[in-house]
This record gives structure tokens, C-alpha cells and sequence, in this order.
């Protein structure tokens, strides 16, 4: 098993630019999140998902996008990318709501 | 609203001397405890977790932690500490009934002196 992969691994955009962050498990994980991590604030919810088609927000969602169209995947999309985004983006997902979560090895990203 | 606080945002110790990590956590229920380790670059990496009964629970590489519920704490303990340890250590809790939600610490950075 791969567990939780991400890509990229690291990516510098401009402001204004458009991005989609890979996120990929082959756990059949049903819950599936995405934090972002800056420092001296541990890491941050941006979205997550209960399963194929349903999304939700969490504590920093503005500027973000998500779906979740199957088990294994869910992207992150950056609309329009703005310095205040330079950070780690960390996906995890968990077989249920209350288990553990498994992290992927995260993608930095500088917004210029 | 919940919360989790790790009061101490770095920490050294000598090699083979004993850790304490502190976490405090605010919520009314039994809530879910985790203890996270991320070294520099790298993801996140479960070291031990309490969801209910005894209250010292056992996790990887030596690690110990006790639940107090009197005190809304959860402490992680290692008796020696190695070269190894250093790293970035994050508390984290899960709101009992909201599925793939975890609420984190600020994180507690150690360094090891030799």
C-alpha cells in the first residue's frame, strides 16, 4: 500500500494563479481531510469529506475548492492564489470519523 | 468553542534524559486524543492516541502518554530520550462526534543536546 500520496511535492506559483492539489489514498478510507500547516499554528482544516460526493468546510476554507467525486481521490483547488496561501498542505484521510488519521508527506507552496 | 494548547513551544533536553510534553485540551465530553510527531520535512506520524478507558496509554518508539481528565491534559512522557526525537510533536483532538476533523496544538519543537 502507498498509504496517502500528494502531489506536487512542491510548487511556486504566482498571484493569481490557478492550482489543483493531488490527493490520493488506497486505504478505501471513507473520510478524507485537507490542513494546512504555517508556523506557530499547527495545522489548520481546510475542507473534508464523509465519502464519495459530500464535502464540508472546516476552519480556514476561503480561497479553496474541493470534490470528491471518488473514494480515492480529492483534490484541492487554489481559484485564485494569493500570498496569504504560501504554506504545507497536508491531505489525511481515516476509515471512520473517530479513527486515526493517516497524513501524506504534504506539498509546499509559495504563492509570489 | 474546542481547543487544544500545548503550553511549551520549544523544549531541549540532553540525550538520555527524560520528556514531558504537555496538552491541554477544552471540551465537555471524553473527547479522542492523539499525539503526533512530524520530523523536519517530512508528514505527520501517529505516536499514540486515547479514545476511552485506561488513561496511561502505551505508543511507538517509547512513548507514553497519560489522560487526566480532572485537569483537561494529556501528557506524553518518554523515560530517555534519544539523538532521534528531535522533532516537531503536535497534540491533537477529534470532536467525538464529527467525523475527519482533527483540532491541533500549536506544536512543541524538541531539541536534543548531545
Amino acid at each position: 500500500n502507498a498509504g496517502v500520496t500528494q502531489t506536487p511535492k512542491f510548487q511556486v506559483l504566482k498571484t493569481g494563479q490557478s492550482m489543483t492539489l493531488q490527493c490520493a489514498q488506497d486505504m478505501n478510507h471513507e473520510y478524507m481531510s485537507w490542513y494546512r500547516q504555517d508556523p506557530g499554528m499547527g495545522l489548520r482544516l481546510i475542507h473534508y469529506s464523509v465519502g464519495a460526493g459530500i464535502t464540508d468546510q472546516g476552519e480556514v476554507p476561503n480561497g479553496y475548492n474541493v470534490s470528491r467525486s471518488t473514494t480515492e481521490d480529492f483534490p484541492l483547488r487554489l481559484l485564485s492564489a494569493a500570498p496569504s496561501q504560501t504554506s504545507v498542505y497536508f491531505c489525511a484521510s481515516s476509515s471512520a470519523g473517530r479513527e486515526t488519521q493517516y497524513f501524506g508527506p504534504g506539498t509546499r507552496l509559495l504563492v509570489l | 468553542a474546542q481547543s487544544v494548547t500545548q503550553p511549551d513551544i520549544h523544549i531541549t533536553v540532553s540525550e538520555g534524559a527524560s520528556l514531558e510534553l504537555r496538552c491541554n485540551y477544552s471540551y465537555g465530553a471524553t473527547p479522542y486524543l492523539f499525539w503526533y510527531v512530524q520530523s523536519p520535512g517530512q508528514g505527520l506520524q501517529l505516536l499514540l492516541k486515547y479514545f476511552s478507558g485506561d488513561t496511561l496509554v502505551q505508543g511507538i518508539k517509547g512513548f507514553e502518554a497519560e489522560f487526566k481528565r480532572s485537569q483537561s491534559s494529556f501528557t506524553q512522557r518518554k523515560p530517555s530520550v534519544h539523538w532521534s526525537d528531535a522533532a516537531e510533536y503536535f497534540c491533537a483532538t477529534h470532536p467525538g462526534n464529527q467525523g475527519g476533523k482533527l483540532i491541533f496544538g500549536q506544536g512543541t519543537e524538541l531539541s536534543v543536546k548531545p
